[in-house]
């Protein structure tokens, strides 16, 4: 139990174009969600707070009128990058957390961005 | 807000030989501390975690250790075999559908 899917696996894109990526929980229903950021021998960066039925939460220095975050039903939060631009290149990881666990999070296989 | 510390940020050591890898956070209301090994292009897949309740925590071959006051918790990994070669994150949290925030890596190498 516990999976988390994202999709796309990989998406190439072009500067100026938005690109939305889906993060489901298949099996539990997740009132929260988070999206991670992490470029390469980095680590995973907090970019946001997803709260079904609500408002993201974003993490200061993230803008969140560039990354859009929907968290529509209790198994799906996308995260929208607007005008995306080179340096929005990066691996995209999604986790949710199931409200009877104590702390754990379920991460979805991540999505690898390029930006041309 | 939370700020978590990891060291080394690259080990290496030999096959059979012992790992640790030392962290500090700064908020002493995180009760829950995860370590994850991640591979290259692949999610973060946890390993053991340990809760503020407890001080130590043992699977196989892999151990946790957490002082509350000093803040301070460890991963040790003993008997290191090849497949142990990986990046690994501790992490902390303030529990049930909170925000994990991670350390910034550990490159670990297992030498033959």
């Amino acid at each position: 139990g516990a999976v988390v899917s994202q999709h796309p696996s990989w998406v190439i894109c072009k500067s100026g174009t938005s690109v939305k990526i889906e993060c489901r929980s298949l099996d539990f229903q997740a009132t929260t969600m988070f999206w991670y950021r992490q470029f390469p021998k980095q680590s995973l960066m907090l970019m946001a707070t997803s709260n079904e039925g609500s408002k993201a939460t974003y993490e200061q220095g993230v803008e969140k009128d560039k990354f859009l975050i929907n968290h529509a039903s209790l198994t799906l939060s996308t995260l929208t990058v607007t005008s995306a631009h080179p340096e929005d290149s990066s691996f995209y990881i999604c986790s949710a957390s199931r409200d009877t666990d104590t702390g754990e999070q379920y991460f979805g296989p991540g999505t690898r961005l390029t930006v041309t | 807000g939370e700020n978590v510390e990891q060291h080394p940020s690259t080990l290496s050591v030999q096959e059979g030989d012992s790992a640790v890898i030392k962290c500090t956070y700064s908020d002493s209301a995180s009760n829950y501390f995860p370590w994850y090994k991640q591979e290259l292009g692949k999610r973060p897949q946890l390993i053991i975690d340990i809760r503020s309740n407890v001080g130590e925590k043992k699977d196989q071959r892999i151990a946790v250790t957490l002082n509350k006051t000093a803040k301070h918790f460890s991963l040790h990994i003993t008997e290191t075999q090849p497949e142990d070669s990986a990046v690994y994150f501790c992490a902390a949290s303030k529990g049930s559908a909170s925000k994990i925030i991670f350390g910034s890596g550990t490159r670990l190498s297992i030498r033959p």
